[in-house]
């Protein structure tokens, strides 16, 4: 499984946007990277995934480098229930997921 | 659909004592897992199913047993509680084939062992 590297802990303020970066350079040619998010005491949540071209769908945007060796996740209008631990994980696809300790993003009023 | 559902959703056991955590989606996803997370902690797998029939071990289990009833259910079994094992534990699903992968979670079950 490839390793991740993602900054402990971020502030945003409300109503800009996020990026939430994530190095995988470790990542193999058939991994995806997914984005998980966790709310407070809530069970984990799907956000987006991609595997070499950017993603769009109504809760972010993932931008995938060219050498796939890093992905910022981008939430472009943060608001104050988008305060949550991010999780970037390469998955293969039907493989259980290896959760690091994320991002911890506060989003600040 | 209500996704996935879990229960209990809070426990307390004394050492030793047995149970089982209760999982159900309706969402007719082939795969199912189970983790715990510690406080302060990420999520770590415990046991998964890829398919109805198959189980198999992940990063945690032991002191753990898992029953794969059918399709829709996936249960994890304590047979004799240990306060290591005092955790939040979440069941997911997802479908498993068809390129669509992405897990869903249940809201957990918070177990306490003293």
């Amino acid at each position: 499984d490839a390793k991740t590297t993602q900054p402990p802990s971020m502030d945003c303020a409300e109503g800009r946007a996020a990026n939430l970066p994530c190095n995988h350079s470790t990542i193999s040619g058939n991994e995806y990277v997914y984005w998980y998010r966790q709310i407070h005491s809530q069970g984990p949540q799907y956000i987006i995934h991609g595997l070499k071209n950017n993603e769009t769908n109504e809760m972010a945007s993932l931008i995938i480098t060219e050498d796939r060796k890093s992905s910022t996740l981008i939430l472009p209008h943060a608001t104050l229930r988008d305060t949550a631990v991010y999780y970037c994980i390469p998955s293969s696809g039907n493989t259980p997921l290896v959760f690091g300790k994320g991002t911890r993003l506060s989003v600040i009023a | 659909n209500a996704g996935v559902t879990q229960t209990p959703k809070f426990q307390v056991l004394k050492t030793g004592q047995s149970m089982t955590l209760q999982c159900a989606q309706d969402m007719n996803h082939n795969s199912m897992y189970w983790y715990r997370q510690d406080p302060g902690m990420g999520l770590r797998l415990i046991y998964y199913s890829a398919s109805e029939g198959t189980t198999d071990k992940g990063e945690v289990p032991n002191g753990y047993n898992v029953s794969r009833l059918n399709k829709r259910e996936f249960s994890l079994r304590l047979e004799s509680a240990a306060p290591s094992q005092t955790s939040v534990y979440f069941c997911a699903s997802s479908h498993g084939d068809r390129g669509t992968y992405e897990q869903y979670f249940g809201p957990g079950t918070r177990l306490t062992v003293t």
